[in-house]
């Protein structure tokens, strides 16, 4: 399996400032023949849906504000928010796909400092 | 838009069966796949397996063989799981989500059900 650990577990975000949440896959979600990078990013908030926010590593999804973005290639990935709002307190998840076997990240809980 | 609508929460037995119906709207079925996802109360997101909504056929993830089944009723847009043999550790919130696939296997999730809470008590 491939292992998903992200870091930090939780952090606290003074609003307006930037957020950092690292992904890190216990292999390579490289696809070397099309050079594309099998790996997603959701956000999680109390009472909704999960939202996707990125796949293939840096491809916002339509609809996503421009303050998040992805980043990171390999085995090491980034989710920054810039700019933070109080609408992106949540759990961040990453998500492999390049392996069948499909594995999430223990998620980052996103707080208001 | 794009919609999945799961059934509502469940309270069960131990050794009690439980289907959790997963219906979507605004797009066409057929051209995604369906996958589940575990969440058991405070912890992370569980990968449980996806169906090939064109050819029925499920691909269940490790841990998730034998009790589980995934199903489809394409005439309604809908995908079922059901868990026979419920154990406590089965408490969790279920969710469906859809996806893209191919003969690799499943990608990611572009939407996804509110979920469905899933008690198994005595």
């Amino acid at each position: 399996d491939i292992v998903m650990t992200q870091s930090p577990d939780s952090l606290a975000v003074s609003l307006g400032e930037r957020a950092t949440i690292n992904c890190k896959s216990s292999q390579s979600v490289l696809y070397s023949s099309n050079n594309k990078n099998y790996l997603a990013w959701y956000q999680q908030k109390p009472g909704q849906p999960l939202k996707l926010l990125i796949d293939w590593a840096s491809t916002r999804e339509s609809g996503v504000p421009d303050r998040f973005s992805g980043s990171g290639s390999g085995t090491d990935f980034t989710l920054t928010i810039n700019s933070l709002q109080a609408e992106d307190v949540a759990v961040y998840y990453c998500q492999q796909y390049y392996s069948p076997l499909i594995t999430f990240g223990q998620g980052t809980r996103l707080e208001i400092k | 838009q794009v919609q999945l609508v799961q059934s509502g929460s469940e309270l069960k037995k131990p050794g009690a069966s439980v289907k959790v119906s997963c219906k979507a709207s605004g797009d066409s079925f057929t051209d995604y796949a369906m996958s589940w996802v575990r969440q058991a109360p405070g912890q992370g997101l569980e990968w449980m397996g996806w169906i090939n909504t064109n050819t029925g056929n499920p691909t269940y993830a490790q841990g998730f063989t034998g009790r589980f089944v995934f199903s489809l009723d394409t005439s309604v847009s809908t995908a079922y799981l059901q868990i026979s043999s419920l154990k406590a550790e089965d408490t969790a919130v279920y969710y469906c989500a859809r996806g893209y696939y191919d003969n690799s296997g499943y990608y990611y999730s572009d939407y996804w059900g509110q979920g469905t809470l899933v008690t198994v008590s005595s």
